[in-house]
């Protein structure tokens, strides 16, 4: 089984300043990784994903992650934050045993929030 | 090129109607999936289709929903005798193929139950 959990709903930051985004994962195996992210009345867009390559993932918008095996986690960070980036993100796992849908889980999301 | 389609972007619904959702993958894509997003909450996935094919219907939240994909393009979701419950955002997305992680997601269609 896998999971994801997003440990926060909501992050507040000013233009500028840098972001962090947290999500840990569970699964049993090797897992593919990925962020989403998702603007107001927009479709999901892919900002980055880790499939067992390099753990530091450069993704677009300047925003990238680290794959921590030992912490679990996947957080995603940008150094300096603008107004656009203000979306709904979402850390999704996959197992690769699963293969495509059937082994994807969605975290709940977070919301950014960018203060001018 | 052309990104996925759905159709409507809005349906507002009388409880107890059917109503049929819309997906166009990316021309290619053989693999095409459909999720559910409720206020609040996450993704919820429902079912994926390999080609004209949907292996599990295990995610379908109830026999009220169906979907069928016909010439390994466009996709429907039914959902029959509508709930309340059943108002979301349902999101649709494609893949070069079913090993492929990589999603390419449609705006949306926003579902109403009045």
């Amino acid at each position: 089984a896998q999971s994801v959990t997003q440990l926060d709903s909501h992050v507040s930051v000013s233009e500028g300043t840098p972001v962090l985004l947290r999500c840990n994962y569970s699964s049993s195996y090797s897992p593919s990784l990925f962020w989403y992210v998702q603007h107001p009345n927009k479709g999901l867009q892919l900002l980055l994903k880790y499939t067992s390559a390099a753990t530091l993932v450069k993704g677009i918008n300047g925003f990238e992650a680290e794959f921590k095996k030992s912490e679990t986690s996947f957080h995603l960070t940008k150094p300096s934050a603008h107004m656009s980036d203000a979306a709904e993100y979402f850390c999704v796992v996959s197992d690769p045993t699963g293969g495509g849908a059937d082994g994807l889980t969605f975290g709940k999301g977070t919301h950014l929030i960018i203060q001018p | 090129g052309a990104g996925v389609s759905q159709s409507p972007s809005n349906k507002v619904t009388e409880k107890g109607k059917d109503v049929e959702l819309r997906c166009d993958p990316i021309s290619g894509h053989t693999a095409l999936y459909w999720y559910r997003q409720s206020l609040g909450q996450g993704l919820e996935f429902l079912i994926y289709f390999q080609g004209n094919s949907a292996p599990d219907k295990s995610g379908l939240p109830s026999d009220r929903f169906s979907a069928e994909r016909t010439g390994g393009s466009v996709s429907t979701l039914t959902i029959q005798r509508t709930q309340q419950e059943d108002s979301a955002v349902y999101l649709c997305a494609s893949s070069w193929n079913r090993d492929t992680y990589e999603q390419y997601f449609g705006p949306g269609t926003r579902l109403t139950v009045t």
